[in-house]
């Protein structure tokens, strides 16, 4: 069974900062990836994703993310966070084309301080 | 364009109660899923619909139960409420395609059991 580990519950940055929330991935087969952003009371907003082809990926708001498949990690960065960026980030992944679900990660609270 | 829309934002109901939650998919996808975010969790795949039939199920009871109508709207029901079902629940839709695989997410309802 797939599964997905963000292994920080926190990240605290200062805005102007490098930002990067972590994720890590569990698949039997080709992973497909995907962050979303979640603010208080919200829905969760879609951000990017990687299928295939370059392993650097970039997505809304000037996010991007690296795939590494023999790390097999998917760690989104922005280089330049914003305190707007305060919010709840979610990896998850999808195990393949037949798969037709998705496997969250229990999130990560990014804050970002002015 | 009308994003994916959820009805009601927000329900309060008592134990042993049912529950029927609703959701319009963005104009054009036939695939609708589920999920339920407990406080502090990733969201926990519930079901998928697609074309209306279930494509999908997660490790929920019997009490949970959903169906796709013909313009692709669904409606979760929830039968013989615990506490526990306390929850955002959200619902997802894609175009349900291979090789598309991206899911939009609604505001969610959230569903407070007393």
């Amino acid at each position: 069974a797939q599964s997905v580990a963000q292994p920080e519950d926190q990240v605290n940055v200062a805005e102007g900062n490098p930002l990067t929330v972590k994720c890590t991935y569990s698949v039997s087969g080709n992973p497909y990836l995907f962050w979303y952003v979640q603010y208080p009371n919200r829905g969760l907003q879609f951000l990017l994703k990687y299928i295939t082809g370059d392993n650097l990926v970039k997505g809304s708001y000037g996010f991007e993310a690296e795939f590494n498949k023999s790390q097999t990690s998917f760690h989104l960065k922005k280089p330049s966070a914003l305190v707007s960026d305060s919010a709840l980030y979610f990896c998850a992944v999808r195990d393949g084309p037949n798969d037709y679900k998705l496997s969250f990660g229990a999130g990560t609270t990014v804050t970002v301080r002015a | 364009d009308a994003g994916v829309t959820q009805s009601p934002t927000h329900l309060i109901k008592t134990r042993g109660q049912h529950v029927t939650l609703r959701c319009s998919p963005i104009s054009g996808h036939k695939s609708v899923s589920w999920y339920q975010q407990v406080l502090g969790q990733g969201p926990q795949f519930i079901f998928q619909y697609y074309e209306k039939e279930e494509r999908g199920r997660g490790n929920f009871p019997d009490r949970f139960s959903a169906r796709q109508f013909p313009n692709y709207s669904s409606e979760l029901n929830v039968n013989a409420l615990l506490l526990g079902d306390s929850a955002l629940y959200l619902c997802a839709s894609s175009l349900g395609r291979t090789g598309d695989y991206t899911a939009f997410f609604g505001q969610g309802t959230r569903l407070t059991v007393v």
